[in-house]
């Protein structure tokens, strides 16, 4: 069984702000990264540490970390958002990694 | 160009071997803590291996003792050795670049585009 764990789906309006959590207790000691999945296609970083986003990864993606949760807001999301997202962290003994179940985005 | 390119995947049956390859471009995979990743059809992410840079190697408990993980410095290639090959391991395998550390964050930079191995009689 996943160390962090995600809600398995969410929609939001087009335009509209939605944020994904993932919780853990890694998350007390590691940052979470997030990655963005399309069908058929490698994943994509979009977020990781405090709030770092790689080049190319629109602003309207932003990540906040609080205790054993870190989130992942889109603020306007738009329909090319419609992906599945999936937090990672090194796990509690720091030698492995672990992924959320990972939610999957409608953008409606 | 950073990149990673998988290969050796393909049709095994149970019990079989197999070995994957990463080919890495752009950076030196001896200076990275290097990872396969892998997805099983219409599931989610699973981390399957890593090996630091200073060559430890971790697994994750449903591979254990079964798969191993290596590199060669003078081809710049990752590998993942498959062994007693179960229907369950069958998934598109990725191999995948940490970068980061502790105050910045740790994290999966760059994907290879998969291989997919399926175990299947």
């Amino acid at each position: 069984s996943s160390e962090v764990t995600q809600d398995p789906a969410v929609s939001v309006a087009l335009g509209q702000t939605v944020r994904m959590t993932c919780q853990g207790d890694s998350l007390r000691n590691y940052y979470a990264s997030w990655y963005q999945q399309k069908p058929g296609q490698a994943p994509v970083l979009v977020i990781y540490g405090k709030n770092n986003r790689p080049s190319g990864i629109p602003d309207r993606f932003s990540g906040s970390n609080s205790g054993n949760t870190a989130s992942l807001t889109i603020t306007g999301a738009q329909a090319e958002d419609e992906a599945d997202y999936y937090c990672a962290s090194r796990d509690r003994s720091g030698d492995h990694w672990v992924f959320g179940g990972g939610t999957k985005l409608t953008v409606l | 160009e950073v990149q990673l390119v998988e290969s050796g995947g393909g049709l095994i049956q149970p019990g079989g071997s197999r070995r994957l390859s990463c080919a890495a471009s752009g950076f030196t995979v001896s200076s990275k803590y290097m990872n396969w990743v892998r997805q099983a059809p219409g599931k989610g992410l699973e981390w399957v291996s890593v090996i630091y840079s200073d060559g430890r190697t971790y697994y994750a408990d449903s591979v254990k003792g079964r798969f191993t993980i290596s590199r060669d410095n003078s081809k710049n290639t990752l590998y993942l050795q498959m062994n007693s090959l179960r229907a369950e391991d069958t998934a598109v395998y990725y191999c995948a670049r940490n970068n980061g550390d502790y105050d910045q964050g740790y994290h999966f930079d760059c994907w290879g585009q998969g291989t997919l191995v399926l175990v299947s009689s």
